[in-house]
């Protein structure tokens, strides 16, 4: 079956524009989170959706950084105004469920945003 | 708060050579742990995980067993293949809320034939 999806795969942006990255998770798959890879942090967590409800933004780095999810699927990843320091591959993982600790998270490719 | 600590890499093996990733971890409660591996050019798998203290996580020749007390996570393997080159990474769910993972800074296996 499908996996979870993002796109793009790959984003080039100027500094201080905005960018949109896009997340599908498994189809019926509840839970979805964003983390972001970077050489200097490592794997970091950014954000947790339950169905359309964020009940955990803890990682969000700043207010620059905001996500959405409609209709309990599809979620965007918005960052304002971006800097250089944003340029990491941008993690999308969903599961069945966030509260349980036994459901795997199954993670997409990523999208790679450079920020020139 | 929690964390993970795993070894630095990378680490360079012989095919056939005995494998171990070190892994700790600092956590309130009783977290879930986990190995993940991302191989070249591709996104994270699930590699193994242990959900509670003496469980042992095992796949495709892997394992790793969850020690409360000395709160480690280690990887092993007995024999290393060249297919096993990538990052290895140990995480553990926060067992607060919300299955968040927390990540370790991730490990480059290289396996040489």
């Amino acid at each position: 079956g499908a996996g979870v999806s993002q796109s793009p795969s790959n984003k080039v942006t100027e500094k201080g524009k905005d960018v949109e990255l896009r997340c599908d998770p498994i189809s019926g798959h509840t839970a979805l989170y964003w983390y972001r890879q970077s050489l200097g942090q490592g794997l970091e967590f950014l954000i947790y959706f339950q169905g359309n409800s964020a009940p955990d933004k803890s990682g969000l780095p700043s207010d620059r950084f905001s996500a959405e999810r409609t209709g309990g699927s599809v979620s965007t990843l918005t960052i304002q105004r971006t800097q250089q320091e944003d340029s990491a591959v941008y993690l999308c993982a969903s599961s069945l469920a966030g509260t349980s600790n036994l459901h795997e998270q199954y993670f997409g490719p990523g999208t790679r945003l450079t920020v020139t | 708060g929690n964390s993970v600590t795993q070894m630095e890499g990378p680490v360079t093996l012989s095919e056939e050579a005995f494998l171990t990733i070190n892994c700790t971890y600092t956590a309130t409660g009783y977290p879930s742990l986990f190995w993940y591996v991302q191989y070249p050019g591709e996104g994270l798998q699930l590699l193994l995980k242990a959900t509670k203290a003496d469980d042992k996580g095992s796949n495709k020749g892997f394992e790793a067993t969850y020690r409360k007390e000395t709160t480690s996570f280690h990887l092993e393997k007995g024999s290393v293949q060249v297919s096993d080159s990538a990052v290895y990474f140990c995480a553990l769910s926060d067992p607060t809320s919300t299955d968040k993972l927390i990540f370790g800074t991730g490990t480059r296996l290289q396996v040489f034939p």
